[in-house]
């Protein structure tokens, strides 16, 4: 059964750095998404992507987040600055058909 | 705004016991309605789902049934195993806003043999 995969697993960094998630999403699926999770706590959407560009996005995305689709197979999520407070396990999500959202592993970060 | 609520627990529950973990929710318009779990150290696997009112999902031995009039999406399974023990995250998308899942704080369960 076709499946999103992540890497890295995990990736620790520090403070100020820039990381870059990378996400493989389903073949035929054409919406992105990312969330994140800290620590004990729920899962927030971050960002989607439709179409080469982002549909929504939340409060949490801010200028230091981007998303990229350089090729027709990956979906990246940038950080370019990051704070301790980015440490959370991210996934990201696809879709066909703008309803039932598929995940993938996730990637642990954490910011030292 | 749009809102899942769902017993946080920690649930503990003994092997072969019956499990329910309550989700109610808030939403405009008809959602549809999931059920996610988290096993340790791994991510977000959907277990079941529910499209429009009266619904049931079912996977694994789990069920959850779309009740429209209590706006609830109860998770149960008859008789639970120790590979059962997990986080259940209910879940809810709408039509007006398709871009996001909205997730409830999440449910942990421990099943103990």
């Amino acid at each position: 059964e076709p499946e999103v995969t992540q890497t890295p697993s995990h990736q620790v960094t520090q403070m100020g750095q820039e990381v870059i998630l990378r996400c493989v999403p389903i073949s035929n699926h054409l919406y992105f998404y990312w969330y994140r999770q800290i620590l004990g706590q729920k899962v927030e959407f971050l960002v989607s992507f439709y179409n080469n560009e982002i549909s929504e996005k939340s409060e949490i995305f801010d200028d230091q987040f981007s998303v990229e689709r350089p090729d027709g197979s990956n979906f990246t999520l940038k950080i370019r600055s990051t704070k301790l407070e980015d440490s959370a396990m991210y996934f990201c999500a696809s879709t066909q058909l703008q309803e039932t959202q598929y995940f993938g592993p996730g990637t642990r970060l954490l910011v030292l | 705004g749009n809102s899942v609520t769902q017993m946080e627990g920690p649930v503990t529950l003994s092997e072969e016991a019956f499990l329910t973990i309550n989700c109610t929710y808030t939403a405009t318009g008809y959602p549809s309605l999931f059920w996610y779990v988290q096993y340790p150290g791994e991510g977000l696997q959907l277990l079941l789902k529910a499209t429009k009112a009266d619904d049931k999902g079912s996977n694994k031995g789990f069920e959850a049934t779309y009740r429209k009039e209590t706006t609830s999406f109860h998770l149960e399974k008859g008789s639970v195993q120790v590979s059962d023990s997990a986080v259940y995250f209910c879940a809810l998308i709408t039509k007006t806003s398709y871009d996001k899942v909205i997730f409830g704080p999440g449910t942990s369960l421990s099943v103990i043999p």
